[in-house]
Parts: C-alpha cells; structure tokens; sequence
C-alpha cells in the first residue's frame, strides 16, 4: 500500500502569510495527488487535483507543486476564510489514502 | 448541478448494522465512480473504498473489507453502504464522494453521522 505523509499537523499563521504544506507518497504516484479543505462541520472541497491543476473555483492564492514524490500545497497571502484543515490524498492506486491533515490556525 | 444528498443520521447498538444512502443528481449515474470516506470525532479523513456504478464493481479498505459492502442502483441513482458487525470506533461522519475523471472527489454529500453505542 502506498502511505502519504503529510506536514505538519498543525500550523499557526497570520491574514496575509504565505503558508506551504507538504505530502511524502511512499513510492511513485505519477502526480494523482489532490489537496481538499475542510472547514468544521462541512465536508471537505476539493482545491488541486492531479498535483497543481486548480479546481474551478478555486481562488488563484492556492496553488499545488510536485518533486518526485513531494508534493507542496501552498496558500499565497492568506485569507481570514483559509482558517480550516487541509488534506492530501493520492489516487494512483488503492487503497486511495488521505494524510493526517494540516489544521491552519490564526496566530 | 451535480448534488449527492445523503440519509440522516443513525444511532445504532453494538453489533449490528447500518445502510447509508447517497442520491445522485444532475450527471451521468453510471459515468463516475463513487468514493466512500468516513471521519471519525476529531480525527482525520479515512478511505473506505469505492464502487463502479456500470459493473458494480467495488473496492474496499482491507480492515473493513468484511463487515462492509457497497450497492449501486442504477435504475434510482442511489448508492448504498452497508455496514455491519458495528462497534464503537465505527462512530464517525460518512461521506460518498464523486470521482471524476482526474481521479479526484470533485463533489461530496453532506455526511451521514452514525453513532454506535449501547
């Protein structure tokens, strides 16, 4: 099974950082990697799939990069309604496992 | 518009089991494949498998792959998850979710909360 390793758990940032998160894939997964964000009590909403592709909709701060098997969430000029939980998930092959999450908090 | 509208909450004893639907709308029923994702209290999004409307075909997470089964109705555009031999730990939020084909869950139903207690 390929395992994601997201980092980190938690992160503490200011209206106006700019903010990255990373996902580890245990092995090649070809860029099938999609970033979600949840807010509490909502279900999670995709942002980028197939590692950088924004999803429509989604504003253009958000964007999605890739090293071999690193792949790089990062939010540009963070917004008061970016306060949430980010997840990972890789779609190469099953079972299609989510990181642990990254909570986003106000600093 | 593309929508999955799911069941209402279910509060269930240990040991038996539980079905959640997920009504499809505003696509093509048979085109995507249905993603099952469940989060338990606090805890993060954990993968339960999915399914290929137009075969039936299904895949689950190995941990859960006896206990669980999915059910695609084509001729309602329904989806189903049955889940039995239930225990506490299966207390969570219960999510279907649309593959599109990116491979990515593009469109998610609102939860279905089942709580599993004596």
């Amino acid at each position: 099974d390929i395992q994601v390793t997201q980092s980190p758990s938690f992160l503490s940032a200011s209206v106006g950082d700019r903010v990255t998160i990373t996902c580890r894939a245990s092995q090649n997964i070809r860029s099938y990697l999609n970033w979600y964000q949840q807010k509490p009590g909502t279900a999670p909403k995709l942002l980028i799939y197939y590692a950088s592709r924004l999803q429509s909709g989604v504003p253009s701060r958000f964007s999605g990069s890739e090293s071999g098997t690193d792949f790089i969430l990062t939010i540009d000029s963070l917004q008061s309604e970016d306060f949430a939980t980010y997840f990972c998930q890789q779609t190469f092959s099953d079972p299609r496992a989510f990181g642990q999450g990254t909570k986003v908090e106000i600093k | 518009q593309v929508q999955l509208v799911q069941s209402g909450a279910e509060v269930r004893k240990p040991g038996s089991s539980v079905r959640v639907s997920c009504k499809a709308s505003g696509y093509s029923f048979s085109a995507y494949t249905i993603n099952w994702v469940r989060q338990a209290p606090g805890h993060g999004l954990e993968w339960m498998g999915r399914i290929i409307p137009v075969s039936g075909a299904a895949a689950y997470a190995q941990r859960l792959q006896d206990r669980l089964t999915f059910i695609a109705d084509v001729s309602t555009g329904t989806h189903y998850l049955d889940l039995s031999g239930l225990r506490p730990e299966d207390t969570a939020i219960y999510y279907c979710a649309r593959m599109d084909t990116d491979l990515a869950l593009d469109f998610w139903g609102q939860g279905t909360w089942v709580t599993v207690s004596s």
